[in-house]
């Protein structure tokens, strides 16, 4: 299986700042990774898909990049709405992974 | 789109339970569904997937407990669950999600979830 290893496990920010999350596998997923937001007690919502496509009706604020084994998550100017926890999944090969999140606190 | 999770409870250790995902705005037999799982305090976990042709793949985890299936009449998907542990203690999603060797085209969705505590 692929192991998948989000950094930071935590990250603290104000609104407006730039933040990245890294994802890194332990082999390679081309470019088949998904981004998600997870909000307590809420559906979890698909941000990015095969590493840089945003998904409908998802802010521009919103960007992937990256292929192999590693993929990076941007959100250019932090909203006060975007305050979650994100997870990284490979779908590459089965068994999908996803990584073990980044929460994303306000600082 | 919508997904709704019921069948979730309290269940004792060894017994089972049959998840129901109830599906509309999209037809059940023509897309490739999932069900996926977070425990209390954990990160999120792929548990299984039905495709369009009726091919079933499973987490080793749940592989031989768990059983995923549909009943296209209905346009429901469900995840029969047996011999159940405590580990299993989780929610659990119905949820279309990006696959190998399906291009992904977006506009997946996820139900809300509903609560499974294995627990005696």
């Amino acid at each position: 299986d692929i192991q998948m290893t989000q950094s930071p496990s935590t990250l603290s920010a104000s609104v407006g700042d730039r933040v990245t999350i890294t994802c890194r596998a332990s082999q390679s997923f081309s470019s088949r990774l998904a981004w998600y937001q997870h909000k307590p007690g809420k559906a979890p919502k698909l941000l990015i898909y095969d590493a840089s496509t945003l998904e409908s009706g998802v802010p521009s604020r919103f960007s992937g990049s990256g292929s192999g084994t590693e993929s990076t998550l941007t959100i250019s100017s932090l909203q006060p709405d975007d305050f979650a926890t994100y997870y990284c999944q490979q779908y590459k090969s089965y068994s999908l992974t996803f990584g073990g999140g980044t929460k994303v606190e306000i600082k | 789109v919508q997904l709704v999770e019921t069948g979730g409870g309290l269940v004792q250790p060894g017994g089972s339970l049959r998840l129901s995902c109830e599906v509309s705005g999209l037809t059940v037999s023509s897309s490739y569904m999932s069900w996926v799982r977070q425990a209390p305090g954990k990160g999120l976990e792929w548990v299984s997937v039905i495709y369009t042709g009726g091919s079933t793949y499973y987490a080793d985890s749940v592989k031989g407990r768990f059983t995923i299936s549909r009943d296209n009449s209905k346009n429901m998907l469900y995840l029969q669950m047996n011999s159940l542990r405590a580990e299993d203690t989780a929610v659990y999603y119905c949820a279309t999600i990006p696959l190998p060797g399906i291009a992904a085209v977006g506009f997946y969705v996820w139900g809300q979830g509903t609560m499974v505590t294995v627990s005696s």
